[in-house]
């Protein structure tokens, strides 16, 4: 158990819609970072955050977007889903906001049908 | 700039040694090494920063060549409970010697361990 819990598990919509997917960071770790991963895909970096603020940003769409909140938790909002967005969204904690490992959650499953 | 990593995928016999490459075409601060099991989340192994340094955990090693932007995961003796996909992330040098922080990782070596 690597502390870093994502809600929810699996995730089934439509397209059009819009969804929010949430991140509890392990207790300490002040970075969060989202990624996606498509079916047999690498980890694809979306966004980083540090203490609240913004650290570094990848190549997450205009239709996504995401916070942390000052008790450390994070919401990645997913809007105007298309098929193609259907994939494993991770987050990950680090303690610090580079040179630090970090440690996954077990992901959400979203599938946009 | 995704860093790039060969093999794609390797499939060894039950005690037999493995190499994985991670090569960058940018200044790299950091590299960090995760295994990541089918339906499973990414766990990590090791971090290297910059400086050469050489690191070990139990049979599996990892070394970075700064001046090469690269990094080589070793596996001695590997066992069954090696086979996953191996990451390789990288973080590259900002402007002001401080790394970008945004963690990129390469597309995933899979390895797999036969009995």
């Amino acid at each position: 158990d690597s502390g870093v819990t994502q809600t929810p598990k699996h995730l089934i919509t439509a397209t059009g819609q819009r969804v929010t997917l949430r991140c509890s960071p392990r207790s300490g770790d002040l970075s969060v970072y989202w990624y996606q991963q498509s079916l047999d895909q690498g980890l694809q970096f979306l966004i980083q955050y540090y203490n609240g603020e913004e650290r570094a940003k990848g190549n997450i769409l205009e239709r996504f977007s995401a916070q942390q909140f000052p008790d450390l938790h994070s919401e990645l909002n997913l809007s105007s889903l298309e098929l193609g967005d259907s994939a494993l969204y991770f987050c990950a904690s680090s303690v610090e906001s580079d040179n630090s490992p970090l440690h996954f959650g077990n992901g959400t499953r979203l599938t946009v049908t | 700039q995704q860093p790039v990593q060969s093999p794609q995928a390797v499939i060894l016999r039950e005690g037999e040694d493995a190499v994985i490459n991670c090569s960058s075409s940018k200044a790299l601060y950091s590299v960090h090494w995760y295994r990541q099991k089918h339906g499973e989340a990414p766990v990590f192994l090791m971090i290297l920063l910059k400086g050469g340094e050489q690191k070990g955990h139990d049979k599996i090693s990892a070394s970075f060549n700064e001046k090469k932007q690269q990094s080589s995961l070793y596996l001695t003796a590997s066992q069954l409970s090696y086979s996953g996909t191996y990451f390789c992330g990288t973080e590259s040098v900002q402007s002001v010697g401080r790394s970008q922080g945004n963690l990129i990782f390469g597309k995933g070596t899979k390895l797999s361990v036969k009995p």
